[in-house]
């Protein structure tokens, strides 16, 4: 069973960066794509952008100046950076594994992340 | 406002056939598939349908895709009460070489 956990700080402060882990679990890390995806309160699904197995990356062209997500393979582990956050940035981040570019068939449970002074 | 353009809304009664409708472009759902996730009040999203119209294994029948031209519909037939749920659609957009969503349809079983 493949299962996905996020884990970081719930309070950021503005102008701060955002970091965040996904640990997989009943998975190969070295087998797939991983993406990360937010969803502001009451708000719709925004992708964030998605890195390769072998450390290749795409960023959803809005957020892309600001965000680096990176990949450890030795801990089964990939993890996304959000620089400069403002309180637009407060939401519920998602760890999703990917079969193709547009299918994620596992998603974490999500973390909420506060941009708060 | 989301590329992938969706009713903001959709209601049915217990039993009832209700369809959701997701509206892109050339470069989106014109030339790539189309996924559907659904979100439970409080829980993350699920891949409902991919491909257009594949379902994964033990999600329902009851629960059908299609694609034609620039647009998608979801299909739910046989309503049922634990079917309200937000629908998402998701197609990788060329232009914005970037995964996008649909702005989401709130699905009310009356």
């Amino acid at each position: 069973q493949v299962q996905l956990q996020e884990s970081g700080p719930g309070l950021v402060k503005p102008s701060e960066t955002l970091s965040l882990t996904c640990t997989v679990s009943g998975a190969s890390i070295s087998s797939y794509y991983w993406s990360w995806i937010r969803q502001p309160p009451g708000k719709g699904l925004e992708w964030i952008g998605y890195i390769s197995y072998s450390g290749s990356t795409n960023y959803n062209p809005s957020l892309k100046s600001r965000v680096t997500i990176s990949i450890d393979t030795s801990k089964n582990q990939f993890s996304l950076k959000l620089s400069s956050v403002t309180a637009a940035d407060t939401a519920v981040y998602y760890c999703a594994k990917m079969t193709t570019l547009t299918t994620l068939d596992y998603w974490g449970q999500g973390t909420l992340v506060t941009v708060s002074s | 406002q989301s590329v992938l353009t969706q009713p903001p809304s959709a209601s049915g009664t217990p039993g009832q056939r209700v369809t959701i409708s997701c509206s892109g472009s050339s470069s989106n759902i014109g030339s790539n598939p189309v996924n559907w996730y659904q979100q439970l009040p409080g829980t993350a999203p699920k891949l409902l349908i991919y491909t257009n119209n594949q379902r994964p294994s033990g999600v329902p029948d009851r629960f059908s895709g299609s694609k034609s031209g620039t647009s998608a519909s979801l299909a739910i037939s046989g309503l049922q009460s634990e079917d309200e749920a937000d629908y998402y659609c998701a197609a990788w957009a060329d232009s914005l070489n970037a995964l996008v969503f649909g702005g989401g349809t709130k699905l009310t079983v009356l």
